[in-house]
């Protein structure tokens, strides 16, 4: 089955930029989202397919996606940004399934 | 965006079952595709399976294969998630999720973007 690594964490100071990555086998052919999920709440979508971001989501937000590794970007990160980050595709190999990251938590 | 509205919290014995809903109020199952995620406390989401009520269609994660049933009741707009044979390890938060496709004809690949979320509905396993 497909699998998805993300880094544990990730430690930015407030007002820099903070890059989450996911590396999966080729996922540059795959559309990745990624959902913010901060303590004792859903999860929330904020980059989908690639490079969108729903509505409401702040500009700066963004995601690219290439070769091994898909990114997300957060620029000029405030203390609210503070959660666990998870990517996702849909992986249509074999059983069609959805394959989550393990997850990166972002400390700022 | 459409608003899901969970059950609530459960308490089971090992070895029962135990049946989440899962409310799209003001919506047709048909413009919905439903995933069920759970998540473990301090670990990370983990996927359970997908369902497509329009066109019957189930997706089930390897893991959850003959103890998971997910089902619809289109008259109230709910779908269910029933896991059996309930152990140890299923104390979890069970959340569903969806993304709204208005002409109920998206792909299933469309709704692999999870944009409206329940909030969670805890489920406890003690003896």
């Amino acid at each position: 089955s497909y699998v998805l690594s993300q880094s544990p964490s990730v430690s930015v100071a407030p007002g820099q930029t903070a890059m989450i990555t996911c590396r999966g086998d080729n996922i540059g052919s795959r559309s990745v989202h990624w959902y913010q999920q901060r303590p004792g709440q859903a999860p929330m979508l904020v980059v989908y397919e690639d490079t969108n971001r729903p509505s409401g989501i702040p500009e700066r937000f963004s995601g690219s996606n290439s070769a091994n590794t898909a990114s997300l970007t957060i620029t000029r990160v405030t203390a609210g940004d503070e959660a666990d980050y998870y990517c996702q595709v849909w992986d249509s190999s074999g059983d069609s399934s959805v394959v989550f990251g393990g997850g990166t938590k972002l400390t700022v | 965006q459409v608003q899901l509205e969970q059950s609530g919290a459960e308490v089971k014995r090992p070895g029962a079952s135990v049946k989440v809903s899962c409310k799209v109020p003001g919506h047709s199952l048909s413009t919905v595709s439903m995933h069920w995620v759970r998540q473990v406390p301090g670990k990370g989401l983990e996927w359970m399976g997908l369902h497509n009520p329009r066109h019957g269609e189930r997706y089930y994660a390897q893991k959850f294969l003959g103890r998971l049933t997910m089902s619809e009741d289109t008259s109230t707009s709910t779908t269910y998630m029933e896991l059996r044979n309930l152990r140890f390890d299923d104390t979890a938060v069970y959340y569903c999720a969806t993304r709204y496709c208005s002409s109920g004809s998206c792909p299933i690949s469309y709704y692999s973007a999870m944009d409206a979320w329940g909030k969670g509905a805890t489920v406890t396993v003690s003896s």
